[in-house]
């Protein structure tokens, strides 16, 4: 079982829906998450954070927390072309290390 | 710009040759993260620093690989006698304190011929 896994891509859907990311982890001792974009050929860049369960809104972006299923997820609202990129789910594991999941990729199409 | 620079951005090697890639973190972040991604996978830990302790060590990380951020500033990543299986893109990361977000540098490409 992979420590991490995000729902296989690619996920493509019509600007202006929402997109869904889905995450589960392995690790129970996990504390903090964290959701990461990553365009094409750059470094990821911080989207989210949540540490504790339940919904955490930043504009158009919601990231929803269950430990007990070992669930986290990322919804985009009205999801624009710029949205286009790689999602990464984040756990923070023993020692404060990141364990990245494999990435989903977005298409909004226009 | 996160703020976190690596340099080179780029470095073509040939088999066999040790390599060096330096990173500089945000200046008051005491963590310092090192991992490496290959295309279509998400970011792997190598390792990381609290000041100018090595904390932890991925298991995966072989003998060839050795780290240092001898002041706690800056950091560098050795790889000696380069393989081709080392060709990635090596990522830096900084944060304040444990459970802070890790800011990204913009990342060293290797590229092993």
């Amino acid at each position: 079982q992979k420590e991490v896994e995000q729902n296989s891509g690619p996920l493509s859907v019509p600007e202006g829906a929402i997109a869904s990311l889905n995450c589960t982890y392995s690790d129970r001792g996990s504390q903090s998450f964290f959701w990461y974009r990553q365009y094409s050929g750059k470094s990821p860049e911080l989207i989210m954070f949540i540490y504790s369960n339940g919904d955490k809104e930043d504009g158009r972006f919601t990231a929803q927390l269950n430990k007990a299923s070992q669930y986290v997820s990322l919804l985009i609202r009205d999801s624009q072309p710029s949205d286009s990129a790689t999602y990464l789910c984040a756990p923070e594991t023993s020692g404060s290390r990141l364990t990245f999941g494999e990435g989903t990729q977005l298409t909004v199409n226009p | 710009d996160t703020g976190v620079s690596q340099d080179p951005r780029h470095k073509i090697t040939k088999r066999g040759q040790n390599v060096t890639f330096r990173c500089d973190p945000i200046s008051e972040h005491n963590r310092l993260y090192w991992y490496r991604q290959t295309l279509g996978q998400g970011p792997e830990f190598l390792t990381y620093f609290q000041n100018e302790a090595q904390l932890e060590k991925s298991r995966l990380l072989s003998d060839r690989f050795s780290a240092e951020r001898p002041k706690g500033s800056f950091s560098t990543l050795e790889i000696q006698r380069t393989e081709q299986g080392d060709s990635a893109m090596y990522l830096c990361a900084s944060s304040l304190t444990v459970m802070d977000e890790q800011f990204f540098g913009p990342g060293t490409r290797l590229t092993v011929l």
